[in-house]
């Protein structure tokens, strides 16, 4: 079956634009999350969606990211006036939730921003 | 918090070598623990992971035990491939947070 998609693969912009990156998680997930990866570095949680809801956004670096997951299925990031310093592949993973188990995360190829 | 702390690369090795890489971690509770590859071009796969003490881990050839006396889950492969060049990273999780806390990556670069 079809992965985790991400869209588009690659954002080019300018500082203080806006910008909006899509998944598309593995039907019938019902968890999806959002990681930032910045060059030489590991992936870094932003923000935990089980279902239409942000169970954990702690990871969110300021006011200026927000996500949203309307139907339960696919989220956006969206990231006001962006800054050279928000330059990254952002990832986005999917899982079942089943509390019996541990539940594998499968990611996307991601998508890289970057901010000029 | 959490943290994982893993081995810097890059690390270059001729095929049928024995590869290494370290890595421990800092967690509050008791974590689950997971190696995660990223091949070229491709994205993060879970390559094999650890849920409690003694456990090990182990696909394709790799495996790592999960050492809670020495905080440890290191990667082996006794015999590495060419395509086995790759980004590895450590992870951990805590068992009622889902969320991945990753280590920076190692990059290991397999000659024929």
């Amino acid at each position: 079956g079809a992965g985790v998609s991400q869209t588009p693969s690659n954002k080019v912009t300018e500082k203080g634009k806006y910008v909006e990156l899509r998944c598309d998680p593995i039907s019938g997930h019902t968890a999806l999350y959002w990681y930032r990866q910045s060059l030489g570095q590991g992936p870094e949680f932003l923000i935990y969606f089980q279902g239409t809801g942000a169970a954990d956004d702690s990871g969110l670096p300021n006011d200026r990211f927000f996500a949203v997951r309307p139907e339960g299925s696919v989220s956006t990031l969206k990231i006001q006036r962006t800054e050279r310093g928000d330059s990254a592949v952002y990832l986005c993973a999917s899982s079942l939730i089943d509390s019996s188990r541990y539940n594998e995360q499968f990611f996307g190829p991601g998508t890289r921003l970057t901010v000029l | 918090g959490n943290s994982v702390t893993q081995m810097e690369g890059p690390v270059t090795l001729s095929e049928e070598a024995f590869l290494t890489i370290n890595c421990t971690y800092t967690a509050t509770g008791y974590p689950s623990l997971f190696w995660y590859v990223q091949y070229p071009g491709e994205g993060l796969q879970l390559l094999l992971k650890a849920t409690k003490a003694d456990d090990k881990g182990s696909n394709k050839g790799f495996e790592a035990t999960y050492r809670k006396e020495t905080t440890s889950f290191h990667l082996e492969k006794g015999s590495v491939q060419v395509s086995d060049s790759a980004v590895y990273f450590c992870a951990l999780s805590d068992p009622n947070d889902y969320k991945l806390s990753f280590g920076a990556g190692t990059t290991v670069t397999v000659r024929a």
